[in-house]
């Protein structure tokens, strides 16, 4: 079946610690986006990437990087320089140009 | 980036239509409204997208105003599955890569 997977679903990590969200997508897609969402706010661009071994800040990139160095793969690191990183984090990706966008299920990171 | 406006939430009695309202006055010419539903913890899924005609599909229809300053998502029988987030979205075209910027959506709840 195609389509993009987040893991894991679940993530606990100590304050301080990097963290690496996986994200994987098989239709083919170039484009591939990271959000961010708070309870009960909507989602905030934190990385997009329009072509392999290229990608630009969203609108909360600071203490985020990201690489995509396979059209497939389109991982985010949270750095220990992200002030407040509990959140649910979600991996979307789309054809360029674009037509829409398909979602993974989701990370949800809890920093303790 | 032109900004949406939508109501905080709306109910709905089961079976009953629904018409989600979307205001988009600084939409430029080349941008497609896109819709969007989020449910409880999972991510968004796509509804429908438009330039300027109206547009259906099996999920929705999509009623964009002639001066294309506001939009209408309309589901013609709610059901309870129905119940979720609804963003509108504005993308512009010519940027290419999609870059979806997400407001705080409406929330629908669907009464028995």
């Amino acid at each position: 079946d195609g389509g993009i997977t987040q893991s894991p679903k679940y993530l606990f990590r100590k304050e301080g610690q990097n963290v690496t969200l996986s994200c994987e997508q098989n239709l083919n897609h170039d484009a591939m986006y990271w959000y961010r969402q708070d309870p009960g706010q909507g989602l905030r661009l934190i990385y997009y990437s329009q072509i392999v071994n290229d990608f630009q800040k969203g609108d909360i990139a600071e203490g985020y990087s990201v690489s995509r160095e396979k059209k497939e793969s389109f991982p985010l690191t949270v750095t220990s320089a992200q002030k407040n990183p509990t959140a649910f984090y979600l991996c979307a990706s789309g054809t360029v140009p674009f037509a829409e966008a398909f979602f993974g299920q989701g990370t949800r990171l809890t920093v303790v | 980036d032109a900004k949406t406006t939508q109501p905080n939430s709306m109910e709905s009695n089961e079976e009953e239509p629904v018409h989600l309202p979307c205001n988009h006055s600084t939409i430029s010419g080349t941008d497609y409204i896109h819709w969007y539903r989020q449910l409880p913890s999972q991510g968004p899924e796509y509804v429908i997208h438009g330039l300027t005609s109206n547009v259906n599909n099996r999920m929705a229809s999509l009623a964009i105003a002639e001066d294309r300053k506001s939009s209408t998502l309309i589901l013609h029988r709610a059901t309870l599955r129905d119940a979720a987030v609804y963003y509108c979205i504005l993308d512009p075209f010519y940027n290419q890569g999609g870059k979806l910027i997400f407001g705080q959506g409406t929330e629908l709840s669907v009464k028995p």
